[in-house]
């Protein structure tokens, strides 16, 4: 059974175009994540859900929207892709209670090649 | 507010060699320090973790002890393969494990 998955895993589209990814977990968490890893390999969060729930939006357009229809999935839609939307992009999940409990689970990733 | 530094690298060993990748974070409070690995092509999986002052973490031979005096968390393992290639981040997190902060990645190569 896959913890978090992510779908698609490779996303290849034109500049302009709206997509979205998809992404599950089967761990019964409260808080979800997105995440954009860029070339060199370094993990920036871009938003966080708990409980359905905005937590984190960190400095990113307005492009980008998250959708949570339920604990267990955390979407991410984007608007009128740009080429430096190009990365991979990772979802997480975690108990968020504190203590033993604070481990993230990651996707195996979505790589996003904007032409 | 949070922050996390370690060496980027990359580090190249030879197998079998020791290896120590650096971490020292700055965070108010007592937050719980993470170590993960990615290996090409997958995503990040949780490799250790220390949740209070002086705990150690370890997993496949891999250690790290948390200290609070100097607000390290430093990554050994005393003989690495060469199928520890990988990419490992430093990671902090407060407030519940709601907010994560990461390192920015320390890139291992081992040659056999």
């Amino acid at each position: 059974d896959t913890a978090v998955s992510q779908t698609p895993k490779y996303l290849v589209t034109q500049m302009g175009n709206d997509k979205s990814i998809k992404c599950e977990q089967n761990l019964g968490h409260d808080t979800m994540y997105w995440y954009k890893q860029d070339s060199k390999k370094f993990l920036k969060i871009m938003f966080s859900y708990n409980n359905k729930e905005l937590i984190i939006n960190e400095t990113v357009p307005n492009r980008f929207s998250p959708k949570s229809p339920d604990k267990a999935h955390l979407n991410l839609h984007i608007n009128s892709l740009e080429l430096g939307d190009s990365a991979v992009y990772f979802c997480a999940s975690s108990q968020g209670g504190g203590g033993s409990t604070d481990t993230q689970y990651f996707g195996p990733g979505t790589r996003l090649t904007v032409l | 507010g949070d922050s996390v530094t370690q060496m980027e690298g990359p580090v190249t060993l030879s197998e079998e060699a020791f290896l120590t990748i650096n971490c020292t974070y700055t965070a108010t409070g007592y937050p719980s320090l993470f170590w993960y690995v990615q290996y090409p092509g997958e995503g990040l999986q949780l490799l250790l973790k220390a949740t209070k002052a002086d705990d150690k973490g370890s997993n496949k031979g891999f250690e790290a002890t948390y200290r609070k005096e100097t607000t390290s968390f430093h990554l050994e393992k005393g003989s690495v393969q060469v199928s520890d290639s990988a990419v490992y981040f430093c990671a902090l997190t407060r407030n519940y494990g709601q907010n994560f902060v990461f390192g920015p990645g320390t890139r291992l190569s081992v040659l056999p």
